[in-house]
């Protein structure tokens, strides 16, 4: 299994602000990977984060809004930039230990724009 | 992109009640995951069972990839099973993204 602590846990943030997400695990992975999930809805990936080179956004997600970090192979940060209340959601990074095996997932950070 | 369809979207079950919930998906799949979405939601890893059957006390799951379709079965409910069940899938090799489910709502009353 995989231990992932992110942080924070939850917050309330004013419009037009940004909120970093930090994602730290227990062990080196090779691939890290951020989702959103919106109220009622189901988990959406935003975009998947590679040591040492960008990282890779799905379709309707883009660097400006969701710029991502990954400096080292056990952390990583999303920042959700500019904020609006549409971007409430529930975040959550996520890892695989290895080839084509289970993912596991960090607890989660839910936000609320204001 | 592949479709992973579950159903019931919702359920209600007396507290002691067994369920069984259903995940179809669209094409083949190397993976496949169960989680439970607490009310906190934090997803906890049920499953990985990309093939056959496997069984943690209380819960089971059987995946039949050949006819894309997947089971979690809940025996002897309780309060605390309450949450949103997801599968999960990934359908090619190495380190890819996970696809969700719509996922099942289900709610257990004493």
């Amino acid at each position: 299994s995989a231990v992932i602590s992110q942080k924070p846990s939850r917050d309330i943030c004013q419009r037009g602000t940004s909120l970093t997400i930090q994602c730290q695990v227990d062990s080196q992975v090779t691939m890290m990977f951020w989702y959103r999930q919106q109220p009622g809805q189901s988990l959406t990936l935003i975009a998947t984060a590679n040591q040492g080179s960008e990282a890779t956004y799905e379709s309707g997600f883009v660097i400006d809004k969701f710029p991502i970090s990954r400096p080292n192979l056990t952390f990583s940060t999303l920042t959700v930039s500019n904020m609006s209340p549409e971007d409430s959601s529930i975040y959550l990074c996520s890892v695989e230990k290895g080839l084509n095996t289970e993912a596991f997932f960090g607890q989660g950070t839910r936000l609320t724009v204001v | 992109g592949i479709q992973v369809e579950q159903s019931p979207p919702d359920l209600i079950l007396q507290e002691g009640a067994n369920s069984t919930l259903r995940c179809n998906f669209s094409d083949s799949v190397n993976n496949l995951q169960w989680f439970h979405q607490n009310p906190w939601g934090q997803l906890i890893n049920l499953f990985y069972i990309p093939s056959g059957t496997k069984q943690n006390g209380r819960l089971s799951a059987t995946t039949v990839a050949t006819e894309r379709y997947s089971l979690l079965y809940i025996s002897s409910s309780q309060t605390t099973d309450s949450g949103v069940y997801f599968c999960a899938v990934t359908n090619s090799g190495g380190y890819q993204k996970v696809t969700f489910g719509t996922g099942t709502k289900l709610q257990v009353i004493p």
